[in-house]
């Protein structure tokens, strides 16, 4: 989508280990998050962030780290990476309404596998 | 917390025909009720949204109604086309000066049958 990348599309890694997401978007948009997308469950709240460096949880946080150091980009970590987090995890970022289409633009995804 | 139910899961509609997709949401204080759609391989898209302060809503061929009493929301697609096949979620929030925090329901795959 335009305005917001995400990387890496695709990864499998292994149980245990450490795992990065990096969202990046072009608009300067103050507030950012992350969800995870599993069959059943439709969209959930990771964390988000409401500026650089001021981040807070959503309601699926466990096991999931962010950090924001700048406006531009959302970090998402996996500090020990299991099973249970084979999912494909979205960015998406917002913005004060400015008209009829405001709301979140959504990344295009990270589908990560943990084997 | 807010819980958004939505049903049904799957719907399957004849081209031409209308399709509805239902959701109830639980927190009275949600203001902001959007409609995203999701094709194969790609993030969801908004395609319309509606406010508290808003009855209904029309964009073309798409519609959204709000009854706040009830605490229920409707997608309404008319003369549908197969590229409306795809999946369909809404989502509640109170609405917060872009900080949307939104919560979705679980997701309705459409399917227009040719």
């Amino acid at each position: 989508d335009a305005g917001i990348t995400q990387s890496p599309r695709h990864k499998v890694t292994e149980t245990g280990t450490p795992v990065t997401l990096r969202c990046h978007q072009t608009e300067n948009h103050r507030y950012m998050y992350w969800y995870r997308q599993d069959p059943g469950h439709g969209l959930r709240l990771i964390h988000y962030s409401y500026g650089v460096k001021d981040t807070d949880k959503g309601e699926v946080s466990d096991g999931y780290s962010v950090s924001r150091s700048k406006t531009e980009d959302f970090l998402l970590t996996l500090e020990s990476a299991t099973s249970s987090q084979t999912s494909v995890y979205f960015c998406a970022i917002s913005a004060p309404g400015a008209g009829a289409r405001d709301g979140y633009t959504f990344g295009s995804g990270t589908r990560l596998t943990v084997v | 917390g807010e819980n958004v139910e939505q049903h049904p899961s799957t719907l399957s509609v004849q081209e031409g025909d209308s399709a509805v997709i239902k959701c109830t949401y639980s927190d009275s204080a949600s203001n902001y009720f959007p409609w995203y759609k999701q094709e194969l391989g790609k993030g969801p898209q908004l395609i319309i949204d509606i406010r508290s302060n808003v009855g209904e809503k029309k964009d073309q061929r798409i519609a959204v109604t709000l009854n706040k009493t009830a605490k229920h929301f409707s997608l309404h697609i008319t003369e549908t086309q197969p590229e409306d096949s795809a999946v369909y979620f809404c989502a509640a929030s109170i609405s917060n000066f872009g900080n949307e925090k939104l919560t979705f329901g679980t997701g309705t795959r459409l399917t227009i049958i040719p």
